[in-house]
């Protein structure tokens, strides 16, 4: 069974700029997590969808923003780009998302911005 | 709300040598802790879980946590490492409380650096 995939694996944009970042759940998870991990840092984290609804929001500002739809793969989009927005992506699923539930981890998308 | 600590951003140590890496939580309810390891590149991977029973648990590959509530750790141990175990680990726990979701709060990290 293939595991979490995340599209595109790398990303450069330039400040100012949006973007999208896409993941596919493993195949019967219903629920999609997205994590932020800066460079040296731990993964934060940022939302949680189940069922296409959000489940749980992070500290992040209202730049930052997703989406679940009915196939339960999931969107992360950033607008308005800081330099500080460079960072690894994480996306994680899980069969139901809730206490315990084991969250399995995609490779992550390296977004860079200049 | 939960906090994690890891106090060693890096931890070296000799081929066949044995290992502790340190994990300690703050957390108003009770917790699942986790570790993840990530290697280079790559996302991450679960090491090990505690959600209940035995505070004691192990994964397949040699490793092995204490969950220790009185003094807060959560702290992972190998007798005898492998060039192969270098990687980050991370420690992690979310609420066990009540709640509809497995939201993980993560440490900062430790890099193993196994040399030969």
């Amino acid at each position: 069974d293939a595991g979490v995939t995340q599209s595109p694996t790398h990303l450069i944009k330039t400040r100012g700029q949006q973007v999208t970042l896409r993941c596919s759940p493993i195949s019967g998870h219903k629920s999609v997590s997205w994590y932020q991990q800066v460079l040296g840092q731990g993964p934060q984290f940022i939302f949680q969808y189940y069922e296409k609804e959000e489940r749980g929001r992070g500290n992040f500002p209202d730049r930052f923003s997703a989406r679940q739809f009915p196939n339960y793969s999931s969107e992360l989009n950033v607008n308005a780009l800081l330099l500080g927005d460079s960072a690894l992506y994480l996306c994680a699923s899980s069969r139901w998302g809730g206490r315990g539930t084991e969250a399995f981890f995609g490779q992550g998308t390296r977004l860079t911005v200049v | 709300a939960q906090s994690v600590t890891q106090l060693d951003s890096q931890v070296p140590v000799f081929e066949e040598a044995p290992v502790e890496l340190r994990c300690n939580y703050s957390s108003s309810v009770s917790v699942y802790l986790f570790w993840y390891v990530q290697y280079p590149n790559q996302g991450l991977q679960l090491l090990l879980k505690y959600l209940s029973g035995s505070t004691l648990v192990k994964s397949i590959n040699g490793f092995e946590a204490e969950f220790n509530k009185s003094q807060t750790s959560f702290h992972l141990r190998k007798p005898s490492v492998h060039i192969s175990d270098t990687a980050e680990y991370f420690c992690a726990v979310s609420d066990a409380s009540g709640g509809a979701t497995n939201k993980l709060i993560f440490g900062t990290g430790t890099l193993l650096a196994v040399q030969p």
